[in-house]
């Protein structure tokens, strides 16, 4: 079965310091990944996505995030946090051998002047 | 370019009232559909997935259903809502394929007093 865990439902950081958010996944499956991004009140917003080649992975707005198999991990960085990356943010592993996405519970990132 | 809609962004009704919410996506054909609700303080919980028309998976047993009569309209239903309904409701779509990241709608606020 395939499952994602955000640790961490809210992490704070000042502006300009590093952004780590966390996702660790199981899947019965080889792993394609996602990270997603919600501004409130609005739809969700694709980071980035993991399918295979390239284990780091660069998105929109400065995100990057490693695909490390062997942790079972896929966590989200940003070298300088800004204050309009304030938002929640989301996790998601393909749903085995369909195309349906499971996500996890999120992280609301909290950035302070 | 893709794009998909929601209406209406907003939506207060009275328990045992019904419910229609509309989605449509524009700039493709045959498309996944996804409806998710997300209550407060919680993550994305898919509701009704749709790989054709007339072809509705449920994912978990409520008080909602779904209909795509066309090949880019999902509709969600109910015939009498509760006030566990109330939430955020999301529309997405995908290109079929596991690989194929999902694009989400603006969202829909329902309430339910």
């Amino acid at each position: 079965a395939q499952s994602v865990t955000q640790l961490g439902s809210h992490v704070s950081v000042s502006e300009g310091a590093l952004v780590l958010l966390r996702c660790n996944y199981s899947s019965s499956v080889p792993p394609y990944l996602f990270w997603y991004v919600q501004y409130p009140n609005q739809g969700l917003q694709l980071l980035l996505k993991y399918t295979t080649g390239a284990t780091l992975v660069k998105g929109i707005n400065g995100f990057e995030a490693e695909f490390k198999k062997s942790e079972t991990s896929f966590h989200l960085t940003k070298p300088s946090a800004h204050m309009s990356d304030a938002a929640e943010y989301f996790c998601a592993v393909r749903g085995g051998n369909t195309d349906k996405l499971i996500f996890g519970t999120g992280t609301r990132l909290q950035v302070f002047p | 370019s893709q794009t998909i809609h929601q209406w209406p962004a907003t939506l207060v009704q009275p328990v045992g009232s019904p419910l229609s919410l509309e989605c449509t996506v524009e700039g493709t054909s045959n498309p996944n559909l996804y409806w998710y609700r997300q209550a407060a303080g919680r993550g994305l919980q898919l509701l009704f997935y749709s790989v054709g028309i007339g072809q509705i998976s449920s994912e978990v047993p409520q008080n909602l259903s779904a209909s795509r009569p066309q090949d880019r309209q999902f509709i969600l239903s109910s015939k009498k809502l509760l006030l566990s309904d109330s939430g955020f409701y999301l529309c997405a779509w995908s290109k079929i394929g596991s690989r194929n990241e999902q694009y989400f709608g603006p969202g829909t606020r329902l309430t339910v007093t």
